[in-house]
């Protein structure tokens, strides 16, 4: 299985400053057909997760140009311009390259 | 929007079964795959598997293999997950969810 490794697990972020989660895998992420199948994810507490970014960069229906992703291979990482309070939460990095489709362990953001 | 409705919470006893329900939209059910996925308390995301609601074709998580069944009923657009041999281990927050869009969740207690 793809072992997805999140760095770090929490952050404390100031309003108004960035932040910056690593996810790095055990493998390359990127297919023949020049695709990379990594998802970026939130979930605030008492929520299910909400799609933030897929495919390393493109941001999903709704989400804040606050977010960015960028990466290749088996680097990666999501950028959050300006944290506000409403980001706070936990970030998943996902992959799906490969069946089972796996999880990073989460960033815990407050 | 997708739209995924899960059936509510569920108490089971080691041993026994639980089936958890996830109503889409007609949209959803013929276009994109359901996936399952678990969250024990306080613990990360576990993925179990997928079902192919168009052709019923699934794939399951090795580590669910012979106790995981994930079937549909395409007249009223939903989908199942059933899971055996329970056990404490399994209490979880069971997701059903699509490439855009996730279910509210369902708490599956598992207790003697």
């Amino acid at each position: 299985d793809i072992v997805l490794a999140q760095t770090p697990l929490s952050l404390s972020v100031t309003p108004g400053q960035p932040a910056s989660i690593s996810c790095k895998s055990s493998q390359s992420l990127l297919n023949s057909e020049g695709k990379t199948y990594l998802y970026w994810y939130l979930q605030r507490p008492g929520q299910p997760p909400q799609l933030l970014i897929y495919e390393v960069l493109n941001r999903f229906s709704g989400v804040s140009e606050r977010f960015s992703g960028s990466g290749s291979g088996t680097d990666f990482t999501l950028k959050i311009s300006r944290v506000e309070a409403e980001d706070a939460g936990v970030y998943y990095c996902m992959q799906a390259i490969e069946l089972p489709v796996t999880f990073g362990g989460g960033t815990k953001v407050e | 929007q997708v739209q995924l409705v899960q059936s509510g919470a569920e108490m089971k006893k080691p041993g026994t079964s639980v089936k958890v329900s996830c109503k889409t939209s007609p949209s959803t059910f013929t276009g994109y795959y359901i996936h399952w996925v678990r969250q024990a308390p306080g613990q990360g995301l576990q993925w179990m598997g997928w079902i192919n609601p168009h052709t019923s074709g699934t794939y399951y998580a090795h580590q669910f293999q012979g106790r995981l069944t994930m079937t549909r009923d395409a007249s009223i657009i939903t989908a199942y997950m059933e899971l055996s041999r329970l056990s404490s281990d399994d209490t979880a927050v069971y997701y059903c969810a699509t490439s855009i869009g996730w279910g509210q969740g369902t708490l599956v207690t598992v207790s003697s």
